[in-house]
């Protein structure tokens, strides 16, 4: 099993629809849980971090963890075409450095 | 002012060539991080570095290595360049590892081709 695996995509979806982006982790012991969204040939930009259970709200964006299924997950409410880009994954390893997904790539149709 | 930078941005090169990339940040962090990024292959560690005199190799550290001269300064080499080190190069910094503080932060990124 991959350490982090996101469903590459493309997700399409409508605008002013909500983009659901899904990733799981193998290593139990996470703590910390990051969604960067990276630009094509532009370099990663953090959106979101999440480090307990639950769900956890910035403007458009929801994160939400699940510990337990090793779960986490990215919502982005009334999607916009800016929000079209590839949508990063990271977990925090024990030894202190972040794995990253390879990306789902998210396409916000006018 | 950018917070981390990188220098150069594009690179083109040949095989055997020594080349160097540099990252400076102004974020006051202690831990620098230097990625690759390839299609389909997503971004992978090369090496890391949590302060001055700590230096730590990632998951695809060979044919590279990195000299971290300040707090601030982090650079990667490439001792003889091949073509499979065709690549984007990201620098990253983040503050002390532990619980919120220890988001990363990217560089802007070098495109670095190897002829």
């Amino acid at each position: 099993q991959k350490e982090v695996e996101q469903n590459s995509g493309p997700l399409s979806v409508p605008e002013g629809a909500i983009a659901s982006l899904n990733c799981t982790y193998s290593d139990r012991g996470s703590q910390s849980f990051f969604w960067y969204r990276q630009y094509s040939g532009k370099s990663p930009e953090l959106i979101m971090s999440i480090y307990s259970n639950g769900d956890k709200e910035d403007g458009r964006f929801t994160a939400q963890l699940n510990k337990a299924s090793q779960y986490v997950s990215l919502l982005i409410r009334d999607s916009q075409p800016s929000d079209s880009a590839t949508y990063l994954c990271a977990v925090m390893r024990s030894q202190g450095n972040l794995i990253f997904g390879k990306g789902t790539k998210l396409s916000v149709k006018p | 002012d950018a917070d981390v930078t990188q220098t150069p941005r594009n690179r083109i090169t040949k095989t055997g060539k020594r080349i160097m990339l540099e990252c400076s940040q102004t974020k006051g962090h202690d831990r620098m991080y230097w990625y690759r990024q390839d299609p389909g292959l997503g971004l992978r560690l090369i090496y890391y570095s949590f302060d001055v005199k700590d230096i730590n190799k990632g998951e695809i550290s060979d044919g590279y290595s990195v000299s971290r001269q300040a707090q601030a300064k982090f650079s990667l080499s490439l001792e003889s360049a091949i073509p499979n080190q065709t690549a984007l190069y990201f620098c990253a910094t983040s503050d002390t590892g532990q619980g919120a503080g220890d988001e990363q932060f990217f560089g802007p990124g070098t495109r670095l081709t190897v002829l």
